[in-house]
């Protein structure tokens, strides 16, 4: 069975405190996989997308980066503003663009 | 270019009442999709439509059914409501944006409490 797993679950950083979470997959056949960014009450934000092993993408203080069997997502000296749940997502082969969402990771930064 | 619109944003029902939530996009997207976001549970894929005048399910379709109205609109129907169904309900457009694989882009949501 596909699977998306995501941690940790929640994570509470000091603003300039940077860290990573991790999206670990176990499907066949990997399209693309995304990052969102969702705020409370809010539907998701579209941050990246990645294609391949060993591809990075970057936007501000974010910098995705993805293997043959998890993708991280490396804040960098993060601030108040950065805080939200961040979601990932699997784009499968033949499964016509359909993703398959993580349960995500609740990031708190504080002062 | 408003993106995705979804309406109501807020609605309490009572068990056994129907509704549908509608979903509009201005972004000239082919693929339209319901989630159901539950705690704990991620989103899941409800029913979602390739292009206009199709439609498929998804992962959890029991209890729901779409309309893709036309390129623009897709809404969601509940028949008769059940307190299973309170979840916040987002509607996603897509678009090719590389050559591998489509962009999903969500509207802001739907709060729905059944009693």
């Amino acid at each position: 069975e596909d699977q998306v797993t995501q941690s940790p679950e929640a994570l509470r950083l000091q603003e300039g405190e940077s860290s990573s979470l991790n999206c670990s997959y176990t499907v066949s056949g990997l399209r693309g996989l995304f990052w969102y960014r969702q705020d409370p009450g809010k539907g998701p934000e579209f941050l990246f997308t990645l294609y391949s092993a060993g591809e990075e993408k970057e936007k501000e203080r974010l910098k995705a980066t993805l293997t043959k069997k998890e993708s991280f997502l490396h804040i960098t000296a993060p601030k108040p503003e950065d805080s939200a749940t961040y979601l990932c997502a699997v784009d499968l082969v033949g499964t016509a663009s359909k993703l398959t969402f993580g349960t995500g990771t609740r990031l708190q930064v504080t002062l | 270019n408003a993106g995705v619109t979804q309406t109501p944003k807020f609605q309490v029902l009572k068990t056994g009442q129907s509704m549908t939530l509608q979903c509009a996009q201005d972004m000239n997207h082919n693929s339209m999709y319901w989630y159901r976001q539950d705690p704990g549970m991620g989103l899941r894929l409800i029913y979602y439509s390739a292009s206009e005048g199709t439609t498929d399910k998804g992962e959890v379709p029991n209890g729901y059914n779409v309309s893709r109205l036309n390129k623009r609109e897709f809404s969601l129907r509940l028949e008769s409501a059940a307190p299973s169904q309170t979840s916040v309900y987002f509607c996603a457009s897509s678009g090719r944006t590389s050559g591998y694989t489509d962009t999903q882009y969500f509207g802001p949501g739907t709060r729905l409490t059944v009693l």
